[in-house]
């Protein structure tokens, strides 16, 4: 029972434009949202986070969205560079329940020149 | 500042062999992560560390896997024997505790441990 679900494997965005990745989830106790963006031959790296009692997160080029009633976020990447072209996982945790942090698939973002 | 130090990065072996792969967190980070990554898929964890002690090992396949964290800083883990279905990325990740929540202190990862079991 997959429990964070990222149903875009892959997701082309031109360079300059608004690339989007969206995440839905399962699990009503999860109260703590995170991407990671992982290149090639590298380990996940933390982007951005937020927590269920806030609805938008924002830092720099990247603001995460939560819609709670519908159990799905997104993260936002405006202006998209090539340096973006990555796997973005979606990942979430519910602390009152077992702290620890259940990732989603991953969709891989191609940013086009 | 150094980030996690893993080794190998590369490992190919025959299946029933052992295999083990170490990992050094950033320093003065007290929770340490191992974590499966299979082709594919997200991370997912096996166990996890605060200092020495395994808090959470509810993933850990104890038949063939183990781990160890001695002296609280460096970690290994073994798998013993290797089966092919463990063909993966083995990630260790690092975090400093300070938050009191493991599930949303800042894990820093390491570029994993790639093994084919052939």
């Amino acid at each position: 029972d997959q429990q964070v679900k990222q149903n875009s494997p892959s997701l082309s965005v031109q360079e300059g434009r608004i690339s989007i990745l969206n995440c839905d989830y399962t699990n009503s106790m999860f109260d703590y949202f995170l991407w990671y963006k992982k290149y090639p031959a590298e380990g996940p790296t933390f982007l951005i986070s937020i927590s269920s009692i806030k609805d938008k997160n924002e830092d720099g080029r990247f603001t995460v969205f939560l819609n709670k009633s519908a159990k799905h976020l997104s993260l936002h990447i405006v202006p998209s560079q090539p340096g973006d072209s990555a796997v973005y996982f979606c990942a979430a945790s519910a602390w009152n329940r077992d702290d620890k942090i259940i990732f989603g698939k991953g969709t891989r973002l191609h940013i086009l020149p | 500042e150094a980030g996690v130090v893993q080794s190998p990065r590369y490992k190919i072996i025959e299946k029933k062999q052992p295999v083990a792969f170490w990992c050094n967190p950033i320093s003065g980070h007290n929770t340490l992560y191992w974590y499966l990554q299979n082709l594919g898929q997200g991370p997912e964890l096996l166990i996890r560390y605060e200092n020495e002690e395994a808090v959470d090992d509810s993933q850990l396949p104890k038949d063939r896997f183990s781990a160890e964290r001695l002296k609280g800083v460096d970690s290994t883990l073994k798998i013993q024997p290797a089966e092919l279905g463990d063909s993966a990325v083995y990630l260790c990740a690092s975090s400093p505790g300070t938050s009191g929540k493991a599930s949303t202190d800042t894990q820093y990862f390491g570029p994993g441990t790639r093994l084919t079991v052939l």
